[in-house]
């Protein structure tokens, strides 16, 4: 069974541009949450969706926004960029949306952004 | 607000030797507990996991041990090996509710030859 995939792996944009990441999740898997990792924050959570809606969302400006598909595939788009933004976005893709034995997050590889 | 943290941001062992790796957890309403794995340029990957109702919990060569009364939580790893050598993170969250798992800051565990 494939793994979460995560595209483009590798980003670099200027500031005030905007992006947007792709993540395809486990076959099966219905949520997917994203995280920011940052050398200086570590692991945040920026949202989760099930079955296409936001179901949760972290302490993350509005700049933030996210969307998933009928295939649950989910993409995150962040407007307006900042030299902040630098960090690896990371995809987790699980069964249902809530923490659990037997519901266990499988984290993609990243998207690494880098914002000059 | 309420966090997760680890107590030591590095730890090298001997290969061959047993780790054993700390986390704190101050979020009291957290019922379910996750260690991570994360290697160079990898995304991290699931561990272990404990319940709140559980004090111990055994997977292949790795334990993790809960204590409530001070929000404790370990991962012990036997017999290290190389591989074994990454970031471990433990995460905490509530399995009540909506998906918020809140990540420590992590230890690099560095085996040694």
């Amino acid at each position: 069974k494939a793994g979460v995939t995560q595209t483009p792996r590798y980003l670099i944009k200027t500031r005030g541009q905007q992006v947007t990441l792709s993540c395809s999740p486990i076959s099966g898997h219905r949520s997917v949450s994203w995280y920011q990792q940052t050398p200086g924050q570590g692991l945040q959570f920026l949202f989760e969706y099930f079955s296409e809606t936001q179901r949760n969302k972290g302490n993350f400006p509005g700049r933030f926004s996210g969307r998933q598909f009928s295939n649950s595939r989910s993409e995150m788009n962040v407007s307006t960029l900042e030299l902040g933004d630098s960090a690896l976005y990371l995809c987790a893709s699980s069964l249902a949306f809530r923490p659990g034995a037997g519901n266990e997050q499988f984290f993609g590889p990243g998207t690494r952004l880098t914002v000059l | 607000g309420e966090s997760v943290g680890l107590h030591l941001p590095t730890l090298s062992v001997q290969e061959g030797d047993n780790s054993i790796i700390n986390c704190a957890y101050s979020n009291s309403a957290s019922d379910y507990f996750i260690w991570y794995k994360q290697e160079s340029g990898k995304g991290p990957q699931f561990i272990i996991d404990i319940r709140s109702n559980m004090d111990k919990r055994q997977g292949q060569r790795v334990t993790v041990l809960l204590n409530k009364t001070v929000k404790h939580l370990s991962l012990q790893i036997a017999a290290t090996q190389p591989g074994d050598s990454a970031v471990y993170f433990c995460a905490e969250g509530q399995s009540g509710s909506a998906r918020q798992l809140t990540f420590g800051s992590g230890t690099q565990l560095t085996v040694l030859p």
